[in-house]
């Protein structure tokens, strides 16, 4: 049973340039949240997506956008990089169907903005 | 600002022994509350979820749930070194969005 992966594992880029991230989702699951966690910190959440729909939004400026494809894979796009956006960016998947909509989360991409 | 507070620790605690982890959270509307275990450098792994006041045990871990309190807590027995991880807690509010807490270190001495 394939859990959630991630790509790349990590990730350095200067300010000012973009970044996509990449997620596919735990076998089964069709949701998709993306989240930020900064050192010392707890994961805070970006977005969530659902039939290929951002269906909710944490506290992130527009930068910070993304995309569900058909197969339920997800992109996590991030604009006009700031060096406060260096962090472990974490994906989760779940499914409405399992109860309480737990979710797992892949390995994470380790982003350097310098 | 909906939030979910922890004590950051670090919790030592000597191995053999009960860790106790606690977690309040803000949002009254919240149904959902999970456990993850967190260790350095690695992605947050799921332990235990729990939705109804209580108590739930799995293993050597039991969490607790009092709504009426807003207070979740998780209790690790039997403590392992390799049990020494961040330990975070998490609140699924009444849309789709789960806020997480800082996280409580807890060292387990060998």
């Amino acid at each position: 049973d394939a859990g959630v992966t991630q790509s790349p594992t990590h990730l350095i880029k200067t300010r000012g340039q973009q970044v996509t991230l990449r997620c596919s989702p735990k076998s089964g699951h069709d949701t998709v949240s993306w989240y930020q966690q900064a050192l010392g910190q707890g994961p805070q959440f970006i977005f969530q997506y659902y039939e290929e729909e951002e269906r909710q939004r944490g506290n992130f400026p527009d930068r910070f956008s993304g995309h569900q494809f058909p197969n339920y894979s997800s992109e996590l796009n991030v604009n006009a990089l700031l060096l406060g956006d260096s962090a472990l960016y974490l994906c989760a998947s779940s499914s409405p169907t399992a109860k309480g909509d737990t979710q797992y989360f892949g390995p994470g991409t380790r982003l350097t903005v310098l | 600002q909906k939030e979910v507070e922890q004590n950051s620790g670090p919790l030592s605690v000597p191995e053999g022994a009960i860790a106790s982890l606690n977690c309040t959270y803000s949002d009254r509307g919240s149904q959902s509350f999970f456990w993850y275990r967190q260790y350095s450098g690695k992605s947050p792994e799921l332990i235990m979820s729990i939705y109804s006041n209580g108590d739930k045990e799995d293993g050597r871990f039991t969490a607790q749930l009092n709504k009426a309190s807003q207070y979740v807590s998780l209790l690790i027995r039997d403590s392992q070194p390799s049990d020494s991880a961040t330990y975070l807690c998490a609140a699924r509010t009444g849309g789709f969005k789960t806020i997480f807490g800082a996280g409580t270190r807890l060292f387990v001495k060998a």
